[in-house]
């Protein structure tokens, strides 16, 4: 199965400053269909993850623009431009070129 | 706007099934992909399967000889089984829809212990 990592296990950011997630996975995500299938997800605390970013980096209905995706091949980053106190939680990626589908461990987000 | 709500009960014995329920309201049941996802207590995120109303179904190896999702379209509804559980199977589990690549929506989740 495909491996995600992501760095770092956790980042603590003051309200208004950038924040960055990276997520490397154990072999390539793109799909031979030249999709690469890449989603990024967020679980506030309490709540089931909502879908943020899905392929690498479109935005899901809603989602601020703020967030952003991006990356390639093994490698994929998502950004918050300027983070902000509702964006307190965990972040995951997940990979869904290969079943089974796998998910990154998560980056704790919180606010200084 | 598709809403998911499980059902079924909170606690498991050990060597019993877990059998639970989502019920898809606001949306038909033939709009997506239908899937199943836990977390145990503290951890992290951890795909069981999925389902299509076709019936068509895939599910993690890690799992697949326990693991059973049917769907219901006459109820708008799909089903987790999950047999010979034991306290590793504690979890608060997930029903969520989607392209199968990606989960766009998704359950409150429901958590479900097994201890005799």
């Amino acid at each position: 199965e495909i491996v995600m990592t992501q760095t770092p296990l956790s980042l603590s950011v003051t309200p208004g400053q950038p924040a960055s997630i990276s997520c490397k996975s154990s072999q390539s995500l793109l799909h031979s269909d030249g999709k690469t299938s890449l989603s990024w997800y967020l679980q506030k605390p309490g709540q089931p993850p909502q879908l943020l970013i899905y392929e690498v980096s479109d935005r899901f209905s809603g989602v601020p623009d703020r967030f952003s995706g991006s990356g390639s091949g093994t490698d994929f980053t998502l950004k918050i431009s300027r983070v902000e106190a509702e964006d307190v939680g965990v972040y995951y990626c997940m990979q869904s070129v290969q079943l089974p589908l796998t998910f990154g461990g998560g980056t704790r987000v919180e606010i200084k | 706007q598709v809403q998911l709500q499980e059902s079924g009960p909170g606690l498991v014995k050990p060597s019993e099934t877990l059998s639970l329920a989502c019920t898809v309201s606001g949306g038909s049941i033939r709009s997506y992909y239908w899937s199943w996802i836990r977390q145990p207590p503290g951890k992290g995120l951890e795909w069981i399967g999925y389902v299509y109303y076709s019936g068509s179904t895939n599910y993690n190896p890690s799992l697949k000889s326990r693991v059973s999702i049917s769907v219901d379209t006459s109820k708008n509804q799909f089903s987790l089984k999950l047999t010979s559980v034991t306290a590793a199977d504690t979890a608060v589990y997930y029903c969520a829809g989607g392209a199968y690549d990606f989960w766009s929506v998704w359950g409150q989740g429901t958590l479900v212990t097994v201890s005799s």
